[in-house]
């Protein structure tokens, strides 16, 4: 079974511009989870998207938002990009969500750069 | 509030010798508790997981992690380090508070001497 997916793997952006990155979860899981992770604040959550629903949300500002696809395919869109939001974004996908503790398996990450 | 502590970040260790890696939380009910790994570049994998039971869990790569309810302590362990084991370390607790959630500590860099 294939793993959990993310593109691009690398992005160059200037700030002010938006970018959105995407992420396909293990074949059969539900639940798609982001995190922002960075040296000073360390892995962060910021959303969780269920059967194309946003479930749960991280204390981020309104310009990090994201969907999901009937397939469960997910994409991450961030606007007006300051230098800040430069981090590795990793994708977490599971079967029914972070409910009782279910397992979360987790792509490879976009590493994104604002210059 | 839920929270996860992890005091070591950064622990340098030879190989082969034994290896603790330490992790607190703070939750009001019985955590569901996790130890991921990341290699430098890669995402993160799971090593352990603790639901319930006994609570000393057996994971992948050698390694073990033994929750201590007393303590609010789940330290990873591994009895003799092997140099592709350096990596950086997680520990996270799924937490509820209104609604579901991974709370992640902020990880111990682990090295290993040849």
């Amino acid at each position: 079974k294939a793993g959990v997916t993310q593109t691009p793997r690398y992005l160059i952006k200037t700030r002010g511009q938006q970018v959105t990155l995407s992420c396909s979860p293990i074949s059969g899981h539900r639940s798609v989870s982001w995190y922002q992770q960075t040296p000073g604040q360390g892995l962060q959550f910021l959303f969780e998207y269920f059967s194309e629903t946003q479930r749960n949300k991280g204390n981020f500002p309104g310009r990090f938002s994201g969907r999901q696809f009937s397939n469960s395919r997910s994409e991450m869109n961030v606007s007006t990009l300051e230098l800040g939001d430069s981090a590795l974004y990793l994708c977490a996908s599971s079967l029914a969500g972070v409910v009782r503790g279910e397992t979360q398996y987790f792509g490879p990450g976009t590493r994104l750069l604002v210059l | 509030a839920q929270s996860v502590t992890q005091p070591d970040i950064h622990i340098t260790v030879s190989e082969g010798a034994s290896l603790e890696l330490r992790c607190n939380y703070s939750y009001g009910a019985t955590p569901y508790l996790f130890w991921y790994v990341q290699s430098p570049g890669q995402g993160l994998q799971l090593l352990l997981k603790y639901f319930s039971g006994d609570t000393l869990v057996q994971g992948i790569k050698g390694f073990e992690a033994e929750f201590k309810r007393s303590q609010s302590s789940f330290n990873l362990r591994k009895p003799s380090v092997h140099w592709s084991d350096a990596a950086e370390y997680f520990c996270a607790v799924a937490a509820v508070s209104g609604t579901y959630k991974y709370i992640f500590g902020t990880g111990t860099r682990l090295k290993v001497l040849a």
